[in-house]
């Protein structure tokens, strides 16, 4: 079955460092997506991604994150000055886009933890 | 706006007995709604699924939950519990972007399966 895949799995990094999370999506999926889950909540919405534009972000998705499609394959999610708070396990997607061939799939995640 | 309420936080069940979990949602159209689980340290993985049709959806790993509209509900299901099945459940709502889908998730009900 088609996977999402989602690396590192685990990054340590330095307040105010910039990070990169990276993630390919399912090759015939045409939206992209980030989730955020901080520990021990419940996973938030923080961006979608079609046609290499942002389509729809949250509250949560500052000037701080941007995402970008660098290729055919990758999707990335990257955060310039990281911040204890964005410590979290953050989770890629991508779906079909369709109702009836939805496909909504999930990586299994990157823990960031910021010191 | 689309919510998700799961009023269990935890809830605890004997290996062998029956199990159901509560979600309720907020939505203003016909509902996507989905069941994730979700093992400590680990991704989401995606139990079942409605889109239309049928309110009774079947599920991997022997589970099923039943779409109620009158109730607002898709309650999770599973007859016999396994040690296994012990994890973080999750239910999400698709809101209706451009073309895509993004979920609103609940906030969780941890299953403890006693022995």
């Amino acid at each position: 079955e088609p996977e999402v895949t989602q690396t590192p799995s685990h990054q340590v990094t330095q307040m105010g460092q910039e990070v990169i999370l990276r993630c390919v999506p399912i090759s015939n999926h045409l939206y992209f997506y980030w989730y955020r889950q901080i520990l021990g909540q419940k996973v938030e919405f923080l961006v979608s991604f079609y046609n290499n534009e942002i389509s729809e972000k949250s509250e949560i998705f500052d000037d701080q994150f941007s995402v970008e499609r660098p290729d055919g394959s990758n999707f990335t999610l990257k955060i310039r000055s990281t911040k204890l708070e964005d410590s979290a396990m953050y989770f890629c997607a991508s779906s079909a886009g369709t109702s009836r061939n939805y496909g909504y799939t999930f990586g299994s995640g990157t823990r960031l933890t910021v010191v | 706006a689309q919510s998700v309420t799961q009023p269990d936080i935890h809830i605890t069940v004997s290996e062998g007995a029956s199990l159901e979990l509560r979600c309720n949602y907020s939505y203003g159209a016909t509902p996507y709604l989905f069941w994730y689980v979700q093992s400590p340290g680990q991704g989401l993985q995606l139990l079942l699924k409605y889109f239309s049709g049928d309110t009774l959806v079947q599920g991997i790993k022997g589970f099923e939950a039943e779409f109620k509209r009158s109730q607002s509900s898709f309650n999770l299901r599973k007859p016999s519990v396994h040690w296994s099945d012990a994890a973080e459940y999750f239910c999400a709502v698709g809101a209706k972007g451009t073309g895509f889908q993004k979920l609103v998730f609940g906030t969780g009900t941890r299953l403890l399966v006693s022995p």
